[in-house]
């Protein structure tokens, strides 16, 4: 069956490093890839998307690589900040009508 | 401005009770949707709407029902609630379905208890 798997243990960083997030898929070759931020007790968040030709996708300090043939997709931030600190979803077109697919997100720390 | 806005924030109700959620996007967006995020925080789709069709997860109930009264609302009603319902409800939207190659935006959730 299709799945995405994301790292479900919180990651820890200090502020000023990179954090890397990964997003795993597996049984599937999609055309797009996104990263939404969600907050507690908000709803997801719109960052990035990344389409299968291309490698690499920059904002700010945000960046995204996509490569299809290992199927992962990493999420950069650089100069982390405290204010970084949120759950980090990667979602999927899977399935019937290509309703987006989320991972189940990774819990990051930005400690200062 | 709200682009997504969901009522009520909180809802908690008895089990076997009907209840619905009130969905609202003033982004010009043809497809809305409904998500599930559980106490895991898994975030599951469970419809897809836009003026030409419903696409409905098969792991969703029929207890379940999407009412569109129009392109910019999309309220989720819930018929014999049961205690696994428990979870927020966000609604989200988008320009169109795709491929997966539009944003979504979503609402602030809902959050429903059933006792």
């Amino acid at each position: 069956s299709q799945k995405i798997e994301q790292n479900s243990e919180a990651l820890n960083i200090q502020e000023g490093k990179t954090a890397t997030l990964t997003c795993n898929y597996t049984n599937y070759s999609p055309a797009y890839l996104q990263w939404y931020r969600q907050d507690p007790g908000r709803g997801p968040v719109f960052l990035l998307l990344i389409r299968e030709n291309e490698k690499e996708k920059r904002k700010e300090r945000l960046k995204v690589t996509f490569d299809t043939t290992l199927k992962q997709s990493l999420f950069h931030i650089t100069a982390s900040q405290p204010a970084d600190s949120a759950t980090y979803l990667c979602a999927l077109a899977l399935g019937a009508g290509n309703m987006l697919t989320f991972g189940g997100g990774t819990r990051l720390m930005v400690k200062p | 401005d709200t682009a997504v806005s969901q009522t009520p924030k909180y809802l908690v109700t008895q089990m076997g009770n009907d209840k619905s959620i009130k969905c609202e996007q003033n982004l010009g967006h043809d497809t809305m949707y409904w998500y599930k995020q559980d106490s895991k925080k898994f975030l599951k789709i469970m419809f897809s709407y836009n003026n030409k069709e419903l696409i409905i997860n098969e792991t969703v109930p029929n207890r379940f029902s999407p009412k569109s009264p129009d392109k910019a609302h999309l309220n989720l009603h819930i018929n014999s609630l049961e205690l696994g319902d428990s979870a927020v409800y966000f609604c989200a939207s988008s320009q169109d379905v795709g491929a997966g190659n539009y944003e979504q935006y979503f609402g602030p959730g809902t959050r429903l208890t059933v006792t």
